[in-house]
């Protein structure tokens, strides 16, 4: 089974920082982009970032352009985002979502359950 | 402010169809990138319903069906039942922003 889990969040204080991860499974996870996607409460979603393979490529949204970084390991079958400065509107369920590999641009196709960050005083 | 507009909130009683427009423009739809439509129930993971404008993953439903034309995107649900109750977000890759875009997202009340 394909499954996605991720870890890391938690409640932090404005302008500190957060690690989350994500340990897929059920796919070969060196083979797939991958990205991450937030929901504020009461909000949509939001897509956040993207990598590709090897993570020569990477993008993201204006709003956590130079405050977050996507990353990769994929001798430990993992993906990482690095959260620093931390704002209150950074609150949001963080979703890690596998990129479809069916064709370029088609979005993505499989998602794990989230975790929660909470930026707070 | 997402680039791509949806209505707030679509009804319908079970067994009726209802459609969903997803408003784009020349940097996402109009450019020729795809639309791709989620379904969310709160609290779960989303799901993917609809990928590359009209194709459905193995396991949904043909009661799920989407179209692009121009600028815009759709989603139909024929067949409305209670399970469908959730939100609705279309998304696509938009040129001008260098990244994936989701709609404002569509509440679907049965």
């Amino acid at each position: 089974e394909v499954q996605l889990v991720e870890s890391g969040g938690g409640l932090v204080q404005p302008g500190g920082s957060l690690r989350l991860s994500c340990t897929p499974s059920g796919f070969t996870f060196r083979d797939y982009w991958m990205s991450w996607v937030r929901q504020a409460p009461g909000k949509g979603l939001e897509w956040v970032a993207n990598m590709n393979v090897d993570g020569s490529e990477k993008y993201y949204v204006d709003s956590v352009k130079g405050r977050f970084t996507i990353s990769r390991d994929n001798a430990k079958n993992s993906l990482y985002l690095q959260m620093n400065s931390l704002r209150g509107e950074d609150t949001a369920v963080y979703y890690c979502a596998r990129d479809s590999a069916v064709a370029t641009y088609y979005g993505v196709d499989v998602w794990g359950q989230g975790t929660t960050v909470t930026v707070a005083s | 402010q997402s680039v791509l507009t949806q209505p707030p909130s679509v009804s319908g009683a079970p067994g009726q169809r209802v459609t969903i427009s997803c408003t784009g423009g020349t940097s996402n739809f109009g450019a020729g990138y795809f639309a791709q439509w989620y379904q969310h129930v709160p609290g779960t993971a989303p799901r993917l319903l609809i990928m590359g404008n009209t194709n459905r993953p193995s396991g949904v439903p043909d009661r799920f069906s989407g179209s692009k034309s121009g600028t815009s995107a759709s989603l139909a649900i024929t067949g409305l039942q209670a399970e469908d109750e959730a939100d609705y977000y279309c998304l696509s890759y938009d040129s001008s922003l260098s990244g994936y875009v989701f709609g404002t997202g569509t509440k679907v009340t049965v």
